[in-house]
């Protein structure tokens, strides 16, 4: 079963600009959670996705954005990019939303996309 | 707000017991995690727990939970230099928006 990929690995953008990071889960997966991960404020939770619809959203601001289709396939948008977006955006597929159940289910990370601003 | 903290850095001999240390302030938290980052590598959830468990055990893993003091601990029994690694510490609510610690970096020395 193939893990769970995230495209690009590496980007570079500028300040103002946008960007499109995109996530595709475990096959089978319907929830797709985005977390940033910045030496300053270390792992943040940014939102999860499941069966195309928004189901919970950290402490970030509008310019963060995220969609899901329904193949599962996950991407998240920013735009009018900062300085202080730099940063690894790391993507999670899960077979249930929100918390974990009892019944072992667990979180599949991808690799990351890591983003600079310059 | 939320706040999770961790101590920064643990160094433990090869074959030690290992114990990660974490404390949150919401007292509403349901479910308590532990995450796992090794050098290059993409996080991993090694265990959670639910706020009305004291302990859970999986394999050389074992969680406590101080729910009283708001503690929560992580052992790893014999551990490896395959376990050196961030260990972030992470609670959340009846919703998933979980709160994540700074992270403790483990260190095994032979």
């Amino acid at each position: 079963k193939a893990g769970v990929t995230q495209t690009p690995r590496y980007l570079i953008k500028t300040r103002g600009q946008q960007v499109t990071l995109s996530c595709s889960p475990i096959s089978g997966h319907r929830s797709v959670s985005w977390y940033q991960q910045t030496p300053g404020q270390g792992l943040q939770f940014l939102f999860e996705y499941f069966s195309e619809t928004q189901r919970n959203k950290g402490n970030f601001p509008g310019r963060f954005s995220g969609r899901q289709f329904s193949n599962s396939r996950s991407e998240m948008n920013v735009s009018t990019l900062e300085l202080g977006d730099s940063a690894l955006y790391l993507c999670a597929s899960s077979s249930t939303s929100g918390p974990l159940r009892l019944g072992g289910e667990t979180q599949y990370f991808g690799p990351g996309t890591r983003l600079l601003v310059l | 707000g939320e706040d999770v903290e961790q101590s920064l850095f643990l160094s433990v001999r090869e074959g030690d017991s290992s114990v990660i240390n974490c404390t949150y302030t919401d007292s509403s938290s349901t479910y308590l995690y532990w995450y796992k980052q090794e050098p290059g590598a993409g996080l991993q959830l090694l265990t959670y727990i639910f706020s009305n468990m004291d302990m859970k055990q999986d394999q050389r893993l074992t969680v406590l939970l101080n729910k009283k003091d708001k503690h929560l601990s992580l052992r790893i029994a014999d551990t490896q230099t395959g376990d050196s690694a961030i260990y972030f510490c992470a609670e959340g609510g009846g919703s998933y928006i979980p709160t994540f610690g700074r992270g403790t970096s483990l260190i095994v020395h032979p």
